[in-house]
């Protein structure tokens, strides 16, 4: 399973867009990027995933470049409750295990 | 529709007893994992089942651990002879067939080992 770093921790301030940047170089043809957003006191949640290009839902874009050995996962003017913890995995699409590293904590504040 | 549903949510136990954690999937969700999740730290895979079958145990961190699914539904995970190690959140999270990235997460049971 490809290895991921992302930035420990970021500061925002509401209505800014966040970009969150994750490196993981060693990806591997069949694998996915996924991001996932944690609450304090709640389980993970699905954000969004991709595997080249650029994917956007109603939550979030994710920017991965050509040779995507890394990721963006960018947040549209974000809020005070955006303040969470992002987590990029990458792994393929018949991995069963998630492996979460540290994540990112996002704080955004008025 | 209702999400994943653990219990209990918290659970204190004294050091060397058996503990058994539930978790109950999203219906049609075939697939069943458990995390432990340490605090500050990512969920960490133990284990997960299709169907009733548990395909992948690597995760469990040693033969004190195991988990269930007799009918490919709820599923338990028990922890024999509890050390204070063993203290964490623990996760369940199911997925629907083929979607194994996008698993949804259970609330959690807070084990405490005392």
């Amino acid at each position: 399973l490809a290895k991921t770093t992302q930035p420990i921790s970021m500061d925002s301030y509401e209505g800014q867009e966040v970009n969150i940047t994750c490196s993981h170089n060693n990806i591997a043809t069949n694998d996915y990027i996924t991001w996932y957003q944690q609450f304090p006191s709640q389980g993970p949640r699905f954000i969004i995933q991709g595997y080249k290009t650029k994917v956007t839902n109603e939550v979030a874009s994710l920017f991965i470049p050509a040779d995507r050995k890394s990721s963006t996962l960018s947040l549209p003017r974000v809020s005070l409750s955006d303040t969470a913890v992002y987590y990029c995995l990458v792994g393929d699409a018949y991995g069963n295990k998630l492996v979460f590293g540290a994540g990112t904590i996002l704080r955004v504040k008025s | 529709g209702a999400g994943v549903s653990q219990s209990p949510r918290y659970k204190v136990t004294k050091r060397g007893q058996d503990v058994a954690l539930r978790c109950d999937p999203i219906s049609g969700h075939v697939s069943l994992y458990w995390y432990r999740q340490a605090l500050g730290q990512g969920p960490e895979f133990l284990t997960y089942f299709n169907y009733e079958a548990q395909q992948d145990k690597s995760g469990l961190p040693n033969d004190r651990f195991s988990a269930e699914r007799p009918e490919g539904s709820i599923s338990t995970l028990t922890i024999q002879r509890t050390e204070q190690r063993d203290s964490a959140m623990y996760r369940c999270a199911s997925s629907l067939p083929g979607q194994p990235n996008e698993q949804f997460f259970g609330p959690g049971t807070r084990l405490t080992v005392l």
